[in-house]
């Protein structure tokens, strides 16, 4: 157990719609990252936050938003979804996201878009 | 902008057998590097990483890996598996300035699943 938690742990729902998935990093951790895992991309990282601010962006759809919260917890919002959205995302955490800290993933969000 | 080629979609092994899992990377400025390695149904947890100093790195449950600069390569290495390290196993790097817009990013590969066979 990584001590990063990720709510809900499957989500089915229908092209057009919008959801949003929750992380909760460990205990003390400041910096949270999004990741997608899909079998035709691959692990893709798609931004960053650090103490409530964005920190760094990867290939992001402008259709994706996400927050961090000043209780640190972050929600990554995804709309107009499409069946290409179906994947697997993580949510990992680190002490203050430097570079060369751990990163600590928790253990997904499946979704499954229909 | 880094990238990340693991030469190995899939490893099949014996169990008690060496294996090495290669990675090569490219970057146009200096990187940290890592192995995570994922489990069925799991996240990410990690392996080893190399930030500097010695180019030989050891990791948890008997991994090691060698950072070769001149080849641009991370491989990952244990000299005996055992049925529990089936997983799949992602080399990642992340650039190594403190600041810029890619911060904190680990760009991964495409992973390498290794199978291990009683």
């Amino acid at each position: 157990d990584s001590g990063v938690t990720q709510t809900p742990k499957h989500l089915i729902t229908a092209t057009g719609q919008r959801v949003t998935l929750r992380c909760s990093p460990r205990s003390g951790d400041l910096s949270v990252y999004w990741y997608q895992q899909s079998l035709d991309q691959g692990l893709q990282f798609l931004i960053q936050y650090y103490n409530g601010e964005e920190r760094a962006k990867g290939n992001i759809l402008e259709r994706f938003s996400a927050q961090q919260f000043p209780d640190l917890h972050s929600e990554l919002n995804l709309s107009s979804l499409e069946l290409g959205d179906s994947a697997l995302y993580f949510c990992a955490s680190s002490v203050v996201g430097l570079p060369y800290n751990e990163q600590f993933f928790g253990p997904g969000t499946r979704l499954t878009v229909l | 902008a880094q990238s990340v080629t693991q030469l190995d979609s899939q490893v099949p092994v014996f169990e008690e057998a060496p294996v090495e899992l290669r990675c090569n990377y490219s970057s146009s400025v200096s990187v940290y590097l890592f192995w995570y390695v994922q489990y069925p149904n799991q996240g990410l947890q990690l392996l080893l990483k190399y930030l500097s100093g010695s180019t030989l790195v050891k990791g948890i449950n008997g991994f090691e890996a060698e950072f070769n600069k001149s080849q641009t390569s991370f491989h990952l290495r244990k000299p005996s598996v055992h049925i529990s390290d089936t997983a799949e196993y992602f080399c990642a790097v992340s650039p190594a300035d403190a600041g810029g817009t890619s911060y904190g990013k680990l760009t991964f590969g495409q992973g390498t699943i290794l199978t291990v066979h009683p």
